[in-house]
């Protein structure tokens, strides 16, 4: 199984900030890296597909980048609607498997 | 508009076996391209991602639940459905159904999904 390790675990912001938050594959995974927000009680909502293609509907301030096993997720500047937690999730090999999330707190 | 809603029992018991419906509407697993996953989420921890099923009837399952796992579809009625056997506390999560579309030629997995089903293991 392909492990997907995410970092910080944590990460403390305020809103203005721009931040990035990672994400690593064990194995290549191409360019099939996704990244979901979630928020407490709610289902996650996609951001990004296969490594940086905005999802319909979410602001230009989320991007992605990235190759291979190594990949980022930046928010230029925060707002504080986004202060949740960030799931990465490959689509490369079976089984599909999601990182451990990183939690976007106010500093 | 698509949607899509679990609906699972609640709570069961230790052994016996898990039975969760996806009804979703704006979308037809007929249509070529077209799936639909079951993710799980244990209370304050991550994702696992369970099964999918495909328009042509084709199935995927994470081999971590080695057999316990069955997935399927009702077309006519735009339900998914997946089955775990012999469930314990370690089933216990909110389990979520999502869509899985393409278009052209590009797979998009998971951009809607249900509200979920909270389901408890419990003796």
């Amino acid at each position: 199984d392909i492990q997907m390790t995410q970092s910080p675990s944590v990460l403390s912001a305020s809103v203005g900030d721009r931040v990035t938050l990672n994400c690593k594959a064990s194995q290549n995974i191409n360019k099939y890296l996704n990244w979901y927000q979630q928020k407490l009680g709610e289902a996650p909502k996609l951001l990004i597909y296969n490594t940086n293609n905005l999802q319909t509907g979410i602001p230009s301030r989320f991007s992605g980048s990235g190759s291979g096993t190594d990949f980022t997720l930046t928010i230029s500047s925060l707002q504080p609607e986004d202060f949740a937690t960030y799931f990465c999730f490959q689509h490369n090999s079976w089984p599909l498997t999601f990182g451990s999330g990183t939690k976007l707190e106010i500093k | 508009q698509v949607t899509l809603k679990e609906s699972g029992p609640g709570i069961l018991q230790p052994s016996q076996t898990l039975s969760l419906t996806c009804t979703f509407s704006g979308f037809s697993l007929s249509t070529y391209g077209m799936g639909v996953g079951w993710i799980r989420q244990p209370s304050g921890k991550g994702l696992e991602w369970l099964a999918n099923i495909w328009w042509d009837d084709d199935k995927y399952y994470n081999p971590s639940l080695k057999n316990r796992l069955t997935i399927s579809k009702d077309t006519s009625n735009n339900q998914a459905f997946l089955k775990i056997t012999n469930v314990d506390t370690a089933d216990t999560a909110t389990y979520y159904c999502a869509r899985i579309a393409t278009k052209f030629g590009v797979r998009n997995w998971f951009a809607y999904w249900g509200q979920g089903t909270l389901v408890t293991v419990s003796s």
